[in-house]
C-alpha cells in the first residue's frame, strides 16, 4: 500500500517568515494529496489540496506544489502568522481505484514564534 | 449546521467493558469513517461507510464494529475494550461518496482503556 512520510518532524519559524514542509509517497499511482491543519484538541481541518494533473496551487498565503517524477509534494505557508501554529497532515491515495484508504503521513509540528 | 458531532469527549474504561463511540453528521454526506490517532502513527482507518446500510473494513478493523442504519448517524462500538485501544478517535465524513476526498472531522473522541 501507499506509505507517505513527512520532513521535518518539528519546525520553528519566527512570525513574518516561511515555512515549507514537505512528504514523499510511494505510490506512483497516488493521484490526490491533501493537507489538514489539526489545532490542539481539534480534529483536522482540510485546508488545501491538490491532484495529479496540476502542478502547484495556492489560496492566500497557502500553496503545494507537486513534483510527481520525484514523488513528493510541499506545504509552502508564507508571512507566517502566530495562528499557524499547529500539527500539519499530508496524505495521498489513488482515487478511482476503490480501496478507500487514504494514506496520512505522521504530521509536522510548526511552531510560529512571535 | 454543526458539521461532524462526535460524543462523549472523553472516556475511561477498564479493560473488557464495552462502549459505543457516537458520531452524527448534518450535511447530507454519504460516505462516513471512522480514524484513530496515536503518537507518532499519524491517522489510521478502522472502518468506513459510503452509504446507509453499506460498511467496509479499514486499515485496523480489529476489535471494532460498526453499523450504518441512517445516513447521519455512524457509531463505533468497542465489544471488549483492551489497552491497546488507547487512543485519540476522530470521524469524518465527505460529500464524495466513493472517495476520501474533503474530510471534515469531528473533534475527536480521547478514549483510555485501563
Amino acid at each position: 500500500g501507499e506509505n507517505v512520510e513527512q520532513h521535518p518532524s518539528t519546525l520553528s519559524v519566527q512570525e513574518g517568515d516561511s515555512a515549507v514542509i514537505k512528504c514523499t509517497y510511494s505510490d506512483s499511482a497516488s493521484n490526490y494529496f491533501p493537507w489538514y491543519k489539526q489545532e490542539l484538541g481539534k480534529g483536522p481541518q482540510l485546508i488545501i489540496d491538490i491532484r495529479s494533473n496540476v502542478g502547484e496551487k495556492k489560496d492566500q498565503r497557502i500553496a503545494v506544489t507537486l513534483n510527481k517524477t520525484a514523488k513528493h509534494f510541499s506545504l509552502h505557508i508564507t508571512e507566517t502568522q502566530p495562528e499557524d501554529s499547529a500539527v500539519y497532515f499530508c496524505a495521498a491515495i489513488t482515487l478511482g481505484r476503490g480501496n478507500n484508504r487514504l494514506a496520512f503521513g505522521k504530521g509536522n509540528q510548526v511552531v510560529v514564534i512571535p | 449546521n454543526a458539521g461532524v458531532t462526535q460524543t462523549p469527549k472523553f472516556q475511561v474504561l477498564k479493560t473488557g467493558q464495552s462502549m459505543t463511540l457516537q458520531c452524527a453528521q448534518d450535511m447530507n454526506h454519504e460516505y462516513m469513517s471512522w480514524y484513530r490517532q496515536d503518537p507518532g502513527m499519524g491517522l489510521r482507518l478502522i472502518h468506513y461507510s459510503v452509504g446507509a446500510g453499506i460498511t467496509d473494513q479499514g486499515e485496523v478493523p480489529n476489535g471494532y464494529n460498526v453499523s450504518r442504519s441512517t445516513t447521519e448517524d455512524f457509531p463505533l462500538r468497542l465489544l471488549s475494550a483492551a489497552p491497546s485501544q488507547t487512543s485519540v478517535y476522530f470521524c469524518a465524513s465527505s460529500p464524495g461518496q466513493t472517495t476520501n476526498e474533503k474530510l471534515f472531522f469531528g473533534s475527536g473522541t480521547q478514549l483510555s482503556v485501563l
